[in-house]
């Protein structure tokens, strides 16, 4: 069993769906990052959390500590959100090594 | 530029040639990861500097992996002996303090032949 997990593996969606990302762990964490990696292969930082909820534009993000489990969710969903999403753990050690999840391939379709 | 920048963008080079890829971070940012990503496959990390000591060495595939970080700026990763399996995007990260937003670099396409 992979220490950080995601679901769905494949999703694609209507232009202006609401879209959820799963992200559950079985680390202890110091924080959760969302990463957006886009079909070019660039990778921009989302998302850092270790508590509550975030949200910036159309993206929220929200992490329950105790049930080791966080969500992205993509209001008004649009094809320029088409891109994997990747949720990566921060392990609660000494150093800060980072696990990634598989990540979530999301197509939206116009 | 104000980003993380990487170099070379690409390299192809034989199987048993060393190579060494580098990362310039954000001014600044004391930390600085690099990870690897196979084709098709998902991120993995490699190793971590704090300053120019990597406390967590322990993502390095094999000894044929080294990096090493000078002046809190600029690190080198250098693979020996290349092998086919190392062809991979090779990702540096940096953040203001280790525990800060990481800011990624374009990364580094290797292609061992």
């Amino acid at each position: 069993k992979n220490e950080v997990e995601q679901s769905p593996q494949n999703l694609t969606a209507q232009e202006g769906e609401f879209i959820t990302i799963n992200c559950s762990y079985s680390v202890g964490i110091s924080a959760l990052h969302w990463l957006q990696q886009h079909p070019g292969g660039g990778i921009v930082s989302l998302f850092m959390l270790s508590s509550g909820k975030k949200k910036h534009g159309r993206l929220i993000a929200t992490i329950n500590i105790q049930e080791k489990h966080s969500s992205l969710h993509i209001t008004a969903s649009h094809p320029r959100d088409s891109a994997v999403y990747i949720c990566a753990a921060r392990v609660k050690t000494s150093y800060d090594k980072v696990i990634f999840g598989p990540g979530t391939s999301l197509s939206v379709i116009p | 530029g104000a980003g993380v920048s990487q170099s070379p963008s690409n390299k192809v080079t034989e199987k048993g040639k060393d190579v060494e890829l580098r990362c310039d971070p954000i001014s600044g940012h004391t930390a600085l990861y690099w990870y690897r990503q196979r084709l098709g496959q998902g991120l993995e990390f490699l190793i971590y500097f704090q300053g120019n000591s990597a406390p967590d060495k322990s993502g390095l595939p094999s000894d044929r992996f080294s990096a090493e970080r000078t002046g809190e700026s600029v690190s080198t990763l250098t693979i020996q002996r290349t092998q086919q399996e190392d062809s991979a995007v090779y990702l540096c990260a940096s953040s203001f303090f280790s525990k800060g937003a990481q800011h990624f670099g374009d990364g580094t396409r290797l292609s061992i032949l």
